[in-house]
């Protein structure tokens, strides 16, 4: 079974700060990673597809890289909005598997 | 704007059964395929079901195979989760989701739905 790893699992930050989480799958997907953004009480929203590709409306701070087994998601300048839970997703295999999340909390 | 509204949820007693809906608006419903994800209590997303455009595939995630079953209607543009022999580890905040297809993306989530199995 696909397994997706990220870390840190939480961290703490300052907004300006850049950020890093990084996402590893168990086995090489391709490019098909995604990333997510979860506030609470709220619904998923998707940020980057096919691992670097950013989706319509979301700010060009944030950016995906990787491909095979290690990505990362970068966020260059944090906002103050951009405090929230953080998911990859894997659509690689015919299940698909989400990572257990990062939780980005003010320093 | 596009929009999902999941319905349904809700208090059931272990063992139970309840059914989902999920209405779908200003989009092309029957162009897509369709998916439930659900989330436990402080915890992660969890990848449930999908269903293809015209409802010919369909695909489980091992521990609701053969518990739950996802079915659609294009004319009502709705989309549903029948769950079955449900536990306390289905409680859960429930989302429909939009998908883009396979090998790609979750583009568009409704508010979700809670159901909570518990006697």
């Amino acid at each position: 079974d696909m397994q997706m790893t990220q870390s840190p699992s939480s961290l703490s930050a300052s907004v300006g700060d850049r950020v890093t989480i990084t996402c590893r799958a168990s086995q090489s997907i391709s490019i098909y990673l995604n990333w997510y953004q979860q506030k609470p009480g709220k619904a998923p929203k998707l940020l980057i597809y096919a691992a670097s590709s950013l989706q319509s409306g979301v700010p060009s701070r944030f950016s995906g890289s990787g491909s095979g087994t290690d990505f990362t998601l970068t966020i260059s300048s944090l906002q103050p909005e951009d405090f929230a839970t953080y998911y990859c997703q894997e659509s690689y295999s015919s299940t698909i598997t989400f990572g257990q999340g990062t939780r980005l909390e003010i320093k | 704007e596009v929009q999902l509204v999941e319905s349904g949820g809700g208090l059931v007693q272990p063992g139970g059964s309840l059914r989902l809906s999920c209405a779908a608006s200003e989009f092309t419903f029957s162009n897509y395929w369709m998916s439930w994800v659900r989330q436990a209590p402080g915890k992660g997303l969890e990848w449930v079901a999908n269903i293809k455009q015209d409802g010919s595939e369909k695909g489980y995630e091992d521990s609701v195979k053969g518990r739950f079953t996802i079915s659609r209607d294009n004319a009502k543009k709705s989309l549903y989760l029948q769950m079955n022999s449900l536990g306390a580890e289905d409680t859960a905040v429930y989302y429909c989701a939009r998908w883009r297809g396979q090998q790609s993306e979750f583009d568009c989530w409704g508010q979700g739905t809670l159901v909570t199995v518990s006697s």
